[in-house]
């Protein structure tokens, strides 16, 4: 399978537990995404990342959230100190971006992840 | 004003009928335009991205963009059962982070 994989599936939690998920992209994509989505809404942006670089967090991310690409490559999503309000699908998503070095192209296809449900008690 | 808006639904077609899902968008998103297709309890799959005005058809969907007026449609010919589903619009700008409409919930009826 060489889609982007997500690990766990499903995590439940106590409320004020620690949790971290991992992405893994497709192989050759240097973008990659995290968002969140709740039922009946559509997905929202928290982080992404160009190679390892972290480009942009969402203002709505509280610093109990923080995410890393250490080597360009996997990506983990870490949430301290859970609240019941954090209960939603984890998904991520990869990009390739290619000539961002010559320039702009037309667009930036991202393919999604299964995502992991996060259940806070 | 949000950055992508959709009518949440449900939107409901007879078996074999067209069924055209629309969105709006506010100029800070007006660039690059994408269809994904969303089961209940799965994660989006990409159906079509569209960048240019006009139309752009692929089997049995067409995406719509006009850009003067800010919107982009999806149209879904021969509408069958299985296209149940909510559908989201999402737009990105110069090439940065994507903005996600809430959904469309799409129902066919046989």
């Amino acid at each position: 399978d060489t889609g982007v994989s997500q690990d766990p599936r499903h995590k439940i939690t106590k409320r004020g537990q620690n949790v971290t998920f991992r992405c893994d992209p497709i192989s050759e994509h240097n973008r990659l995404y995290w968002y969140r989505q709740t039922l009946g809404q559509g997905p929202e942006f928290l982080t992404y990342f160009q190679n390892e670089a972290q480009l942009e967090k969402s203002r709505l991310l509280s610093d109990r959230f923080s995410a890393e690409r250490p080597k360009g490559s996997f990506s983990t999503l870490e949430i301290q100190r859970t609240e019941q309000g954090d209960s939603a699908m984890y998904l991520c998503a990869s990009s390739l971006v290619p000539g961002l070095a010559g320039g702009p192209t037309r667009t930036d296809t991202q393919y999604f992840g299964p995502g992991t449900r996060l259940t806070v008690l | 004003q949000k950055e992508v808006e959709q009518n949440s639904g449900p939107l409901s077609v007879p078996e074999g009928a067209i069924a055209s899902l629309n969105c709006t968008y506010s100029d800070r998103v007006s660039q690059s335009f994408f269809w994904y297709r969303q089961y209940s309890g799965k994660s989006p799959e990409l159906i079509m991205s569209i960048y240019s005005n006009g139309d752009k058809e692929d089997g049995r969907f067409t995406a719509q963009l006009n850009k003067a007026s800010q919107y982009v449609s999806l149209l879904i010919r021969d509408s069958q059962p299985s296209d149940s589903a909510t559908y989201l619009c999402a737009a990105q700008y110069n090439f940065n982070k994507f903005y996600f409409g809430s959904g469309t919930k799409l129902n066919v009826k046989p």
